[in-house]
């Protein structure tokens, strides 16, 4: 059974870096049918998907537009994991981040989840 | 970025009745559209995929329909664990986007 674990601070001050960990039990960051993402879910924005990454022969990234500039969705494959870093939060950051696989097998729709991490953008 | 709305915003519905739920895309998405699943404190739980596809483990009583820019989830009978929110997802372009949802609320 897959499992994903998310860690990382609920409380992150404006203009600093939010970071967030998802550890895969269950499977592999590295399989080639698979992708590795990072959605958001607040009131005002509702469920966004803002990026991820996968191995088809080489690690590849793709971005939401609105925060291409800030992102970074990275694999470590020495922990079977991948993280999500975002820069310069302000307050509209706010809101529950989750961790997700997409596989080929259902359409690359995203067939399981974490359970999500609430971040505040406070100062 | 293509958008999805959803409707109605809050359905009524009691235990062992039909609920018939409505995602139209802004352009055509082809059959590339998702549903899940959301109840409070939980992620979202994958449904449908491209269109009426049912991964392992959705209930038979879930069955998606349609195409182009408009779509159904139905609904056969609820059961009391089926009272939740519901979103539409597309996979038709990037970025990936979802419906506002729908919530399914006991009458």
């Amino acid at each position: 059974q897959v499992q994903l674990q998310q860690s990382g601070p609920g409380l992150v001050k404006p203009s600093q870096t939010l970071s967030l960990t998802c550890a895969i039990s269950g499977d592999s960051v590295s399989r080639n049918s698979a992708a590795w993402n990072w959605i958001r879910q607040s009131p005002s924005r509702g469920l966004e998907w803002l990026g991820r990454t996968f191995y088809r022969s080489k690690w590849s990234h793709d971005y939401a537009e609105s925060v291409k500039s800030r992102i970074s969705v990275n694999p470590d494959t020495s922990k079977n994991q991948f993280s999500l870093q975002l820069n310069s939060v302000t307050p509209d950051d706010t809101g529950v981040y989750y961790c997700a696989r997409a596989q080929d097998i259902v359409g690359d729709y995203m067939d399981v989840w974490g359970k999500g991490t609430a971040v505040t953008v406070s100062s | 970025e293509i958008v999805l709305t959803q409707s109605p915003g809050t359905l009524s519905l009691s235990p062992g009745e039909r609920a018939t739920l409505s995602c139209r895309t802004s352009q055509s998405v082809g059959s590339w559209l998702g549903w899940y699943q959301q109840k409070p404190g939980q992620a979202p739980r994958l449904l449908i995929y491209d269109a009426s596809n049912r991964p392992t483990g959705t209930p038979a009583r879930f069955s998606g329909s349609g195409s182009g820019t408009d779509f159904t989830l139905t609904i056969s009978s609820l059961e009391p664990e089926d009272f939740a929110v519901y979103y539409c997802q597309q996979r038709s372009d990037w970025p990936r986007t979802f419906g506002q949802g729908t919530r399914v609320e006991i009458k």
